[in-house]
């Protein structure tokens, strides 16, 4: 088993770039997909990012997703940030059948 | 358009049992995909707790795999979750999901309390 840290909160100003980190616990960060998910208030969440850097379609390519060997961690990055960004994102992965998510990160675009 | 729906008792008694269904429209679970039950306590994160094959090869959070069954009903095409002996603990929304490369399709979720 592991898990996924996430920082607890974020804020950047409308139009600058943000990246939230996601670092796995134990095992590599490559030896499972990352999934992250954008979760607004009182809604159900969505895919922003799937198997580390891919788009659904629908999502803006504002949102992108990378990850660290050498820092055990995923990246979510989200550029050009409108208000309509704030939410609470989360982490995800996986592992022999197993689903486990990150604590979850705060974003305030203010 | 896949479409997920929860339906739970909204309010459980402390070492009850809790049950919950999921009925799945424009998709037949028989098809394929794995099914999951996540849930989210008030104003915290979210927290996988058990996922089903159609074949009804399930798997099970360790924290509560004792206390929880889950099983598919392909007649109806319904995902289903019992939690058993719960505690204010357990007070969450409870959402399904169909599970491929991501959690692609979720339900509204549905609130479960837990309440004398």
């Amino acid at each position: 088993n592991f898990m996924l840290a996430q920082p607890h909160s974020v804020s950047e100003s409308p139009g600058k770039t943000v990246t939230i980190s996601c670092t796995r616990s134990s095992g590599g960060i490559d030896s499972s997909y990352v999934q992250w998910y954008q979760q607004r208030p009182g809604r159900s969440p969505t895919t922003v990012i799937f198997e580390d850097d891919q788009r659904p379609s629908g999502v803006p390519d504002r949102f992108s997703g990378s990850i660290d060997i050498s820092s055990n961690s995923a990246s979510l990055t989200i550029s050009g940030l409108k208000t309509e960004d704030e939410a609470d994102y989360y982490c995800q992965s996986s592992y022999r059948g197993h689903h486990v998510f990150g604590g979850g990160t705060k974003l305030t675009v203010l | 358009q896949v479409q997920l729906q929860e339906s739970g008792p909204g309010l459980v008694k402390p070492s009850e049992t809790l049950s919950l269904t999921c009925t799945v429209s424009a998709y037949s679970i028989s098809s394929g995909y794995n099914w999951g039950w996540i849930r989210q306590p008030p104003g915290r994160g979210l927290e996988w707790i058990a996922s089903v094959y159609h074949t009804g090869s399930a798997a099970y959070t360790p924290s509560l795999e004792s206390r929880l069954n889950i099983s598919v009903d392909l007649s109806k095409n319904q995902i289903s979750l019992t939690l058993s002996s719960v505690t204010a603990a357990d007070t969450a929304v409870y959402y399904c999901a169909r599970i491929g490369s991501d959690f692609d399709y979720w339900g509204q979720g549905t609130l479960v309390i837990v309440s004398s």
